[in-house]
């Protein structure tokens, strides 16, 4: 079956600009994560989602991110006003419809966001 | 607060010997613990994981890891390296109530020819 897909996988924005990142998990998986992904670093966790609520956005590094999933399938991250800092590879991971902590997170291959 | 270490920025190892990369945890409560790789231009893949158990843990690609609780360590292991094994190998931690994956700062494997 289709994995994670991220969409778009490049995004270059200029300073001020608003942009939203899509997500698309893994059908029938509950689960929904976001991560940011600064170069050289390892992913670090913006939020999370069970089916449409939003359990934990306490990874989001301003109010200026905000992230939605309003069917409980597809999500979107979206940075208003990017800044230069906001620059990074954006990873959305869902997880097994029956969650658990020891399950493993299957990761789509990740937006690009380049502000200039 | 639940935490790995990835010690090695970098690892060189020579194809056909065996390769360590290694990983230490801090963790309250049940420690799970992941491997994942990164290829370029590619999200992470997973490769094994402890849960609880046999304190080798085989996974994809003829990887393998070693739990060490005296020691909180979950070194990844390969007997014979390949130069396609070379990517970024990120040690992972999910656990003690919390959803979200700890990744570390991960280690950069390159497999010489």
């Amino acid at each position: 079956g289709a994995g994670v897909s991220q969409s778009p996988r490049y995004k270059v924005a200029k300073r001020g600009q608003d942009v939203a990142l899509r997500c698309d998990p893994i059908s029938g998986h509950v689960s929904l994560f976001w991560y940011q992904q600064a170069l050289g670093q390892g992913p670090e966790f913006l939020t999370y989602f069970q089916n449409e609520a939003q359990l934990d956005k306490s990874g989001l590094p301003s109010d200026r991110f905000f992230a939605e999933r309003p069917e409980g399938s597809v999500s979107t991250l979206k940075i208003q006003r990017t800044q230069q800092e906001d620059s990074a590879v954006y990873l959305c991971a869902s997880s097994t419809p029956r969650d658990r902590e020891y399950n493993e997170q299957f990761f789509g291959p990740g937006t690009r966001l380049t502000v200039l | 607060a639940q935490s790995v270490a990835q010690p090695e920025d970098q690892v060189n190892v020579a194809e056909g010997n065996p390769l360590t990369v290694k990983c230490t945890y801090s963790v309250s409560g049940n420690p799970y613990l992941f491997w994942y790789v990164q290829y370029p231009n590619r999200g992470l893949q997973f490769l094994l994981k402890y849960i609880t158990g046999d304190n080798l843990v085989k996974g994809s690609y003829g990887f393998e890891a070693e739990f060490n609780k005296s020691q909180t360590s979950f070194h990844l292991k390969k007997p014979s390296a390949l130069v396609s094994d070379s990517a970024l190998y990120f040690c992972a931690t999910r656990g003690g109530g919390y959803q979200k994956v700890t990744f570390g700062t991960g280690t950069k494997l390159q497999v010489i020819p």
